[in-house]
């Protein structure tokens, strides 16, 4: 089974209007990764979460990391065409190694 | 940097044939993954390595799979005999340490086995 949940699975938006991806983990989060795939490419790194509470931003993509509720979520505003893509979080399995993805989320801007 | 570095991009060949799969990581880069992404089972961790050792191949699906990295710079993703349901988009990641910081992905190799 999944250790991370993404959702949704897939999201339709029109351009200019604001959208939210979510990730909840099973386990104890030891920081999160927010990376960004388009068809036929690599992973591209967009931030990383440490702590609770934690909030980055990226041009027009913010990211806030609750770790008590052991989930983050991925906010976008005003979205444009070159936002679509999959979105995938990721997060160590433990303190130290590795790194395990969520199914990932797939965004569609509609110009 | 050139980044990660996989080879090939594209590779098709026939059910039972071997196949080798290549990537360079990033110099300095202490620590490389092989993932495989598929629709149904999406990224899948297959195996990872520290320092040139492997730390953790439970993701490896069968015997089949074998992975090696015999010095920092190189590492091999081998399949022998290869199957149709093997055919997915295999990644390499590297990272610098452990912990706390971000891999960064090749751009994959597209196995299809007929």
């Amino acid at each position: 089974s999944q250790e991370l949940e993404q959702s949704p699975q897939s999201l339709i938006v029109q351009e200019g209007k604001n959208l939210t991806i979510n990730c909840t983990s099973s386990k104890t989060l030891y920081g999160l990764y927010w990376y960004k795939q388009k068809y036929g490419e690599g992973l591209i790194f967009l931030m990383m979460l440490q702590k609770g509470g934690e909030e980055k931003s990226h041009e027009k993509i913010t990211a806030k990391l609750d770790e008590k509720k052991q989930q983050s979520s991925l906010h976008i505003t005003a979205s444009q065409p070159s936002h679509a893509g999959i979105y995938l979080c990721g997060a160590p399995r433990d303190r130290w190694n590795d790194m395990r993805f969520g199914a990932g989320t797939r965004l569609t801007v509609k110009p | 940097d050139a980044g990660v570095i996989q080879s090939p991009r594209h590779e098709v060949t026939e059910m039972g044939q071997e196949v080798t799969l290549r990537c360079k990581p990033i110099s300095g880069h202490n620590s490389l993954f092989w993932y495989r992404q598929t629709m149904m089972r999406g990224l899948e961790l297959l195996i990872y390595f520290n320092n040139n050792v492997p730390i953790d191949d439970s993701g490896m699906p069968e015997d089949r799979f074998s992975a090696k990295m015999p010095n920092a710079s190189f590492s091999t993703l081998k399949i022998q005999p290869s199957e149709p349901r093997d055919s997915a988009v295999y990644f390499c990641a590297s990272r610098a340490g452990t912990g706390n910081t971000e891999a960064f992905f090749g751009q994959g190799t597209r196995l299809t086995v007929v």
